[in-house]
């Protein structure tokens, strides 16, 4: 089993929709936890970091639930330039990131 | 501010030859990390300095890859010899705080090809 799961999908939406991904994580002793955004051929950018329940930026919502080890988010009001690839992050040991292998989401005119 | 910076951004050597990257991190991070993604395998994680120390190691998959850091500001990741499994994007990252709380600003990858 993976240390930190996502549906891959890809994600086919419509401009102007909600969208919403989730992930799960194994091991129960994470502490923090991050969503980051790739674009095709890039590097990892941090979208949103999530330590307590949860975090809300704009159209962005990332919550956490410790208890079914699973983060979340959403993404309302979507725009043609959210297309990428989401990944769900968890730092376990204090400066290991684990990455989840990503969630791709298009988003379509 | 200027952020974490890689060279070469492409690199095609052959299997047996020496590799060199080079990581320019944030200024003033005095922590930097090096992940690697292979062909359709998730980022994981090769190594973290603090300054010029390693404090953690426990990625690097064998001793044909030596990371440094001398004087802790860059750093370098050589592979030597190179193998084939060894292809793919090297990705380095820094931060300014360590611990479960540090946010990892990444570089835009060293994507190596051993052919």
């Amino acid at each position: 089993r993976k240390e930190v799961e996502q549906d891959p999908g890809p994600f086919n939406v419509p401009e102007g929709a909600t969208v919403a991904f989730n992930c799960t994580y194994s091991n129960s002793a994470s502490q923090s936890f991050f969503w980051y955004r790739q674009d095709c051929r890039k590097e990892p950018k941090l979208l949103m970091s999530v330590y307590s329940s949860g975090n809300e930026d704009g159209r962005f919502t990332a919550q956490l639930n410790r208890a079914s080890q699973y983060i979340s988010l959403l993404i309302r009001d979507s725009k043609l330039s959210d297309s990428a690839t989401y990944l769900c992050v968890v730092n376990k040991y204090g400066n290991k990131l684990v990455f989840g292998a990503g969630t791709i989401l298009r988003v379509k005119s | 501010e200027a952020g974490v910076t890689q060279f070469p951004s492409h690199s095609v050597i052959e299997k047996g030859q020496t590799v060199t990257l080079r990581c320019d991190p944030i200024s003033g991070h005095d922590n930097l990390y090096w992940y690697r993604r292979v062909m359709g395998k998730e980022i994981k994680f090769l190594l973290h300095f603090v300054k010029e120390s390693k404090q953690d190691e426990s990625g690097m998959p064998n001793n044909r890859f030596l990371a440094e850091r001398t004087g802790g500001t860059y750093s370098t990741l050589k592979v030597q010899p190179a193998e084939l499994e060894d292809s793919g994007v090297y990705f380095c990252a820094s931060s300014l705080t360590s611990g479960i709380y540090n946010e990892q600003f990444f570089g835009p990858g060293t994507r190596l090809t051993v052919l």
